[in-house]
């Protein structure tokens, strides 16, 4: 059955330092989505992504994120400068159509700390 | 102003008996997902549900459009079926999320 990859499943950084996080949504899908949870915390819409574009951010998705679709496969999510407040769990996950017409298929998630 | 609110936020239960877990939402959406996640921390999607009843083996989803109310039940619930339950409503292209409810079913 195909499924969401993500890389790495975990990743330490420095505060201030750069990350990328990397996704391989299900090939067939054409809408992509970012989430994330902090320990303990409900998980957190961050964006959506179609057609080579951000549809959706929420507030938490500020200048210091981005995501780009560098080639056929791969979503990625960039954190300039990361923060402690950073350290969570970053799910990817993907669908066929969008919002509420298909079901959300979400990687294992990268979870991410920041010393 | 927290959305979706999902009950009870603990459950413990006997193996065997039936669950039922509950989620109401304060807006217009365009559907409602029933999510579960493992204590590793993966998230599988259940259900996504936009009107009526649905069911997965021992699984049950029901929405209420009108009362903006959903419950998943869990019939003959094991233990293997504890998990946290997390109930989400997409708006367009995204999507908010309860807190979950964790679930602990003893043998």
């Amino acid at each position: 059955e195909p499924e969401v990859t993500q890389t790495p499943s975990h990743q330490v950084t420095q505060m201030g330092q750069e990350v990328i996080l990397r996704c391989v949504p299900i090939s067939n899908h054409l809408y992509f989505y970012w989430y994330r949870q902090i320990l303990g915390q409900k998980v957190e819409f961050l964006v959506s992504f179609y057609n080579n574009e951000i549809s959706e951010k929420s507030e938490i998705f500020d200048d210091q994120f981005s995501v780009e679709r560098p080639d056929g496969s791969n979503f990625t999510l960039k954190i300039r400068s990361t923060k402690l407040e950073d350290s969570a769990m970053y799910f990817c996950a993907s669908s066929e159509q969008a919002g509420g017409r298909s079901e959300q298929y979400f990687g294992p998630g990268t979870r991410l700390t920041v010393t | 102003k927290n959305e979706v609110e999902q009950s009870p936020q603990n459950l413990t239960a006997q193996e065997g008996e039936f669950i039922t877990i509950n989620c109401s939402y304060s807006v217009g959406i365009s559907a409602l997902h029933w999510l579960q996640q493992h204590p590793g921390g993966g998230i599988v999607s259940l259900f996504m549900l936009s009107s009526g009843k649905k069911k997965h083996g021992r699984l049950i989803a029901t929405i209420n459009i009108q009362e903006k109310h959903s419950s998943l039940h869990i019939t003959a619930s094991h233990p293997r079926d504890s998990a946290v339950y997390i109930c989400a409503v997409s708006f367009n292209n995204d999507m908010r999320f309860g807190a979950g409810t964790r679930l602990t079913v003893k043998p």
